[in-house]
């Protein structure tokens, strides 16, 4: 049972790459959702999804786009990288809308050059 | 949508002392008030949380306290230990999950 597994745990960008951020659970929680982690601004929501099928925007959305074909995995794109987009970033898996605890992954550091 | 403001952005104690961390939200529909810790190169866990029907609660050397009618949670270590060393996150869901900024709390031998 390895819970949220993230991958891959370290990555260098050159600007206007394009890469993906893998997200797997199994826990058969139905609620996944992408942060990203900057100094001082603690963790901001880029976008989430309520179950397979259905994806929403968060509170930086732009630059990134999702995809949720399966309950198990929510992977993040970044299109063109920029950066701007240089941060740490964390999947999270919950079992509800409802809130309850989010239990995140071990966190991808991205960097753009 | 939910903002959390969280304060404050760093805390020195010495250990033994309690620390306190202080957040507030402005959407009145939050329901569920988590808090998290972060070690160093670590992901985020969750220590305590507290519902919208609960004024306070307390696990061992923590507790958190809701106030709605202000729109504040705080949360409260006593006794502190070095372990207490780490970054600690406040949140509100209404429904999706709002981070504060994040407290660095150090402990002091």
């Amino acid at each position: 049972n390895a819970g949220v597994t993230q991958t891959p745990k370290f990555q260098v960008l050159k600007t206007g790459q394009s890469m993906t951020l893998q997200c797997a659970q199994d826990m058969n929680h139905e609620y996944m959702s992408w942060y990203r982690q900057d100094p001082g601004m603690g963790l901001r929501l880029i976008h989430y999804s309520v179950g397979a099928g259905i994806t929403d925007q968060g509170e930086v959305p732009n630059g990134y786009n999702v995809s949720r074909s399966t309950t198990e995995d929510f992977p993040l794109r970044l299109l063109s990288a920029a950066p701007s987009q240089t941060s740490v970033y964390f999947c999270a898996v919950t079992d509800s809308t409802s809130g309850t605890e989010a239990f995140f992954g071990q966190g991808t550091r991205l960097t753009v050059v | 949508g939910e903002n959390v403001e969280q304060h404050p952005s760093t805390l020195s104690v010495q250990e033994g002392d309690s620390a306190v961390i202080k957040c507030t939200y402005s959407d009145s529909a939050s329901n569920y008030f988590p808090w998290y810790k972060q070690e160093l190169g670590k992901r985020p866990q969750l220590i305590i949380d507290i519902r919208s029907n609960v004024g306070e609660k307390k696990d061992q050397r923590i507790a958190v306290t809701l106030n709605k009618t202000a729109k504040h949670f705080s949360l409260h270590i006593t006794e502190t230990q070095p372990e207490d060393s780490a970054v600690y996150f406040c949140a509100a869901h209404d429904y999706k999950l709002s981070f504060g900024a994040g407290t660095t709390v150090t402990v002091r031998a």
